[in-house]
């Protein structure tokens, strides 16, 4: 079956822009998370959907992120105003629930701004 | 302190050679899972354990829950086994804490 997609996979932008991240998490899993991984560091995380509840903002570093997720399917990550130190790879990952299950990640998106 | 710390922070062995890599957190947990980081960035999710040992071919993963402590094993390592070895637990709101990471680069 189909695994973990986003979109897309590379994407250069300009200081300033608004950038829009996707992710198609595996059909059924309905815990979705966001994570951040600048070069050369540890895995960071953003944000967690599960189910209906309230997402858990937690790791958003600052205003101008933002995550959507409709139901239990896309979720979309917008970064407002994008700045140098957003460049970055984003994984998103989906469980089959929230807590103790094994996370399946996508291939990331290679953020770079300019 | 981190949360989830990992040693070594990188590691070079020989072709065949055992390898053990070790985790230690400090937080409550409700499972614990060795990630791996191929070069190419793509991550594979290896062990999710919450208590003893699991084992999948040449790869083992223990946990001592008292002592908060995880060992990935690899046994007869292979060129093919480099890659970086990421430690992350699930914490109380489910989101992964995740350590540095190992590098592990194994030589012909």
């Amino acid at each position: 079956g189909a695994g973990v997609s986003q979109s897309p996979s590379n994407k250069v932008t300009e200081k300033g822009k608004d950038v829009e991240l996707r992710c198609d998490p595996i059909s059924g899993h309905t815990a979705l998370y966001w994570y951040r991984q600048r070069l050369g560091q540890g895995l960071e995380f953003l944000i967690y959907f599960q189910g209906n509840s309230a997402p858990d903002k937690s790791g958003l570093p600052s205003d101008r992120f933002s995550a959507e997720r409709t139901g239990e399917s896309v979720s979309t990550l917008t970064i407002q105003r994008t700045q140098q130190e957003d460049s970055a790879v984003y994984l998103c990952a989906s469980s089959f629930t929230g807590k103790a299950y094994e996370q399946y990640f996508g291939p990331g998106t290679r953020l770079t701004v300019t | 302190k981190n949360e989830v710390e990992q040693s070594p922070q990188n590691l070079t062995a020989q072709e065949g050679e055992f390898i053990t890599i070790n985790c230690s957190y400090s937080v409550g947990i409700s499972a614990l899972h060795w990630l791996q980081q191929h070069p190419g960035g793509g991550i594979v999710s290896l062990f999710m354990l919450s208590s003893g040992k699991k084992k999948h071919g040449r790869l083992i993963a223990t946990i001592n829950i008292q002592e908060k402590h995880s060992s990935l094993h690899i046994t007869a390592s292979h060129p093919r086994d480099s890659a970086v070895y990421i430690c992350a637990v699930t914490g109380s709101q489910g989101n992964l804490i995740f350590g540095k990471g190992t590098k592990l680069s194994v030589k012909p």
